[in-house]
């Protein structure tokens, strides 16, 4: 299956600092989303990315699927940013999700 | 609208119990996934639902779990004689999918179910 890696693995910030969070994947994809997973566990919808740019505020994703990676963008950072990032891949039909292993952010005062 | 629907938040139950987890899905949402995760990981398949009819199961899905979607709206996931191993938050999504690429199939998750086995 396909397989996803994210790269920080941890990624420490001052509040205001501006970041970038990678995601290669191994094979074409037809679903790529990035979330944010909340301290009570829920996996927040950041964007669904599977090719191009879009931004969200403070937030911008771009996947490059010919290259076969995205990154997510994160510009002045605050102390809510803080939490584990996944991207997670699908490939074929079902459109099932296959996480990364997630980067850990920590935005401090 | 509200969103996928998770029930318990948590289950604390003794090794050898059997637990159930339901899931509400968003309404309208023809496909149904349930994951797991352990700490420090991401989340990993375990099985999937289009309506009813159950698509495919992870390797990771022993015989010891079993997962239903009876009427194709909510679903839920047994789990038999647990083990310490089950131990872990189970996730549930949903999806919107039709054939002709209408809908993105993006999928959204609910809060989770943590199971803690003794």
């Amino acid at each position: 299956g396909i397989q996803v890696e994210q790269s920080p693995p941890d990624l420490i910030l001052q509040e205001g600092a501006n970041s970038t969070l990678r995601c290669n994947f191994s094979d074409s994809v037809n679903n790529l989303q990035w979330f944010h997973q909340n301290p009570w566990g829920q996996l927040i919808n950041l964007f669904y990315i599977p090719s191009g740019t879009k931004q969200n505020g403070r937030l911008s994703a771009t996947t490059v699927a010919t290259e076969r990676y995205s990154l997510l963008y994160i510009s002045s950072s605050q102390t809510t940013d803080s939490g584990v990032y996944f991207c997670a891949a699908s490939t074929g039909g079902g459109n099932k999700l296959t996480f990364g292993t997630g980067t850990q952010l920590k935005v401090e005062l | 609208d509200t969103g996928v629907s998770q029930n318990p938040r948590h289950k604390i139950t003794k090794r050898g119990q059997n637990v159930t987890f339901r899931c509400d899905p968003i309404s309208e949402h023809n496909r149904l996934y349930w994951y797991r995760q352990t700490l420090g990981q991401g989340p990993e398949f375990l099985t999937y639902f289009q309506n009813e009819a159950q698509l495919e199961k992870s390797r990771l899905l022993s015989d010891r779990f079993s997962a239903e979607r009876p009427k194709g709206s909510f679903s839920t996931l047994e789990i038999q004689r647990t083990e310490q191993g089950d131990s872990a938050m189970y996730l549930c999504a949903s999806s919107s999918w039709t054939s002709g690429g209408a809908n993105t199939g993006e999928l959204f998750f609910g809060e989770g179910s943590r199971l803690t086995v003794l």
